[in-house]
């Protein structure tokens, strides 16, 4: 079965400063990958998705994801915080066929100091 | 705006007590899911609906049943609900269902405490 870890629950960071949320699946194939966010009271919202072709991809809101395939990561980074960033994010694999059956990383809270 | 619509947004139960969450969209998405959402565990699907008149069992069914109504709407219902239930419901919806590499549409939620 696929699996998604996003190993920080929490992350702090200052206003400005650069971002990095990370985020590890396991799955036999290269998956679909996405990455959202959710705003206190809100429902999810794409920031970005990688399905093929170049690892680098561009999001909503200046922020980038590379996948890895060799360390089956999709990480998210910004250069450059800004304090309506704080929310909760959301790493998501969906199997590239079959059914779409998403599986979600447990979330990284960011917490943005001014 | 064009999304996914989710009725109540708010509501407090008492234990045992039966309730029906509404979800409708309005992108003719063929794809619809019911999750679960509490403190560091993600998203949990409990019920998702592949096309109008299917539905499955996800991760979490238990306690919960589903009802795609049509193309449109997909409703949960707790028969009898239990404090194990208090969450915050998200209803999403997906365009073009199995093999996709779209993303989903998600609704505001429905914030669901059983006392």
């Amino acid at each position: 079965a696929q699996s998604v870890t996003q190993p920080d629950i929490h992350i702090t960071v200052s206003e400005g400063a650069s971002l990095e949320l990370r985020c590890n699946y396991s799955y036999g194939a290269t998956p679909y990958l996405f990455w959202y966010v959710q705003s206190p009271g809100q429902g999810l919202q794409l920031l970005l998705k990688y399905f093929s072709g170049d690892t680098l991809v561009q999001g909503i809101k200046g922020f980038e994801a590379e996948f890895k395939r060799s360390q089956s990561s999709f990480n998210l980074r910004k250069p450059s915080v800004h304090w309506s960033d704080a929310a909760e994010y959301f790493c998501a694999v969906v199997p590239s066929g079959g059914s779409y059956i998403p599986t979600f990383g447990r979330g990284t809270s960011l917490i943005v100091h001014p | 705006n064009a999304g996914v619509t989710q009725t109540p947004k708010f509501q407090v139960l008492k234990t045992g007590q039966s309730m029906t969450l509404q979800c409708a969209q309005d992108m003719n998405h063929n794809s619809m899911y019911w999750y679960r959402q509490d403190p560091g565990m993600g998203l949990r699907l409990i019920y998702y609906s592949a096309s109008e008149g299917t539905t499955d069992k996800g991760e979490v069914p238990n306690g919960y049943n589903v009802s795609r109504l049509n193309k449109r709407e997909f409703s949960l219902r707790l028969e009898s609900a239990a404090p194990s239930q208090t969450s915050v419901y998200f209803c999403a919806s997906l365009g073009t269902g199995q093999g996709s590499n779209q993303p989903q549409h998600f609704g505001d939620g429905t914030r669901l405490s059983i006392l």
